[in-house]
């Protein structure tokens, strides 16, 4: 869907960098999130929020950063990228009229740190 | 936490044929219960989901179901397709006080032709 958008989609990065993820939607949708794709793990949440100014940990949440200053926006950042954060980074959004689990994922970012 | 688990990782069928994909879940007090389908290289997307209300949910091709006794739901995929090929996760409510999903591991379904 046209409605949420990642960039970059694809990064290349130093060990050591801070890099930030940006992820954009257009609906207005309450929660947004942060996971994290590898081999072998499914989709591990980093962070989310259910607000502007109000986010949470996930389940791998170090090394990562988040804020929400305005609805439509959820940027990630990696502080100061590691090797073990290679990986394919999923923003999603959903709203609570339809139910607070029906996410709809951006396209990704494969972040790659050499 | 709420702790999923997915099996098989891998699964390949016949087209035509039927495939099954089930979960395990640790949390009784969970109600909801979703499945994506990743295509490669594109996003994962929601294709049905069934909450505890209900014992199964049909979508054409593709069915549901849940034992809340025994805490295990599955993805039934009948007259498969080719173009059924992806990744499939399962997913359900982290916990009650975190809004958040989570996932399987996944499981790479190849149907051939």
């Amino acid at each position: 869907d046209a409605g949420i958008t990642q960039s970059p989609r694809y990064k290349i990065t130093e060990t050591g960098r801070q890099v930030t993820l940006m992820c954009h939607q257009t609906w207005s949708h309450s929660y947004m999130f942060w996971y994290r794709q590898d081999l072998g793990h499914g989709l591990r949440l980093i962070y989310y929020s259910a607000a502007a100014d109000i986010t949470d940990k996930g389940e791998v949440p170090d090394g990562y950063v988040v804020s929400r200053s305005k609805t439509e926006n959820f940027p990630l950042t990696l502080e100061s990228a590691t090797r073990s954060q290679t990986s394919v980074y999923f923003c999603a959004s959903s709203e609570t009229e339809r139910g607070i689990y029906g996410y709809t994922f951006g396209s990704g970012t494969r972040l790659t740190v050499v | 936490g709420e702790n999923v688990e997915q099996h098989p990782s891998t699964l390949s069928v016949q087209e035509g044929d039927s495939a099954v994909i089930k979960c395990t879940y640790s949390d009784s007090a969970s109600n909801y219960f979703p499945w994506y389908k990743q295509e490669l290289g594109k996003r994962p997307q929601l294709i049905i989901d069934i909450r505890s209300n209900v014992g199964e949910k049909k979508d054409q091709r593709i069915a549901v179901t849940l034992n809340k006794t025994a805490k295990h739901f599955s993805l039934h995929i009948t007259e498969t397709q080719p173009e059924d090929s992806a990744v499939y996760f399962c997913a359900a409510p982290m916990d009650t006080g975190r809004r958040a999903l989570t996932f399987g591991s996944g499981t790479r379904l190849q149907v051939q032709p």
